[in-house]
């Protein structure tokens, strides 16, 4: 099946810096990589999403690529914020026979903003 | 659109009682997907129903764990003889279709907890 790999699994960011989130997946039938940002104790919210047929996407300080021959894909973070500061959870869509298209997650990056 | 709801939002059992997780999808959505998300650790997915079918369920323990959509009313998951392991968050999401090149939104979580 699947293996989605997310890397580093925490960070820590000055105010104002940019941060990066990398994910590698290892199924090349996967075609939607959406990332989760999820505050502690809260639900994952979706904050961006890329499909297989562009390579990146931009959303004012968000931005994912996507790397389909190297199975990698990108979340870059501008001009940090405090209220960035959540876990972030990458994942990939395999399909799984049967009509089954079911998100593979990473692990996740706790990102701390220092003010 | 009150969004995905889960009940109860927290739940304690004893080692042995059964646990059963709500979620109730959001209007329209007819595609349900239960992940498990313990400490410090991102979401694994468990299994993937739509109306009366059960259309993955190969992320699921294959004994005491079991799940359902029926045609009215929430999908249940539930838990047999709960052990200390099974203590984790137990997160629905839904889609009004698979989640190939959808958006899937998540429920706030079911924390259950095993004493």
């Amino acid at each position: 099946g699947e293996n989605v790999e997310q890397h580093p699994s925490t960070l820590s960011v000055q105010e104002g810096d940019s941060a990066v989130i990398k994910c590698t997946y290892s199924d090349s039938a996967s075609n939607y990589f959406p990332w989760y940002k999820q505050e502690l104790g809260k639900r994952p919210q979706l904050i961006i999403d890329i499909r297989s047929n562009v390579g990146e996407k931009k959303d004012q300080r968000i931005a994912v690529t996507l790397n389909k021959t190297a199975k990698h894909f990108s979340l870059h973070i501008t001009e940090t914020q405090p209220e960035d500061s959540a876990v972030y959870f990458c994942a990939a869509t395999p399909y799984s026979g049967a009509g089954s298209y079911q998100l593979t997650f990473g692990k996740g990056t706790k990102l701390s903003v220092i003010p | 659109n009150a969004g995905v709801m889960q009940n109860p939002r927290h739940l304690v059992r004893r080692r042995g009682q059964e646990a059963r997780l709500r979620c109730s999808p959001m209007k329209g959505h007819s595609h349900v997907y239960w992940y498990r998300q313990l400490p410090e650790e991102g979401l694994k997915f468990m299994v993937y129903l739509q109306k009366e079918n059960i259309i993955d369920e190969s992320g699921m323990p294959k004994e005491r764990f079991s799940a359902e959509f029926p045609k009215e009313g929430p999908s249940i998951l539930r838990i047999q003889q709960v052990v200390r392991g099974d203590s984790a968050a137990y997160f629905c999401a839904s889609s009004p279709k698979g989640t190939a090149n959808t958006e899937a939104f998540f429920g706030q979580g079911t924390r259950l907890t095993v004493v």
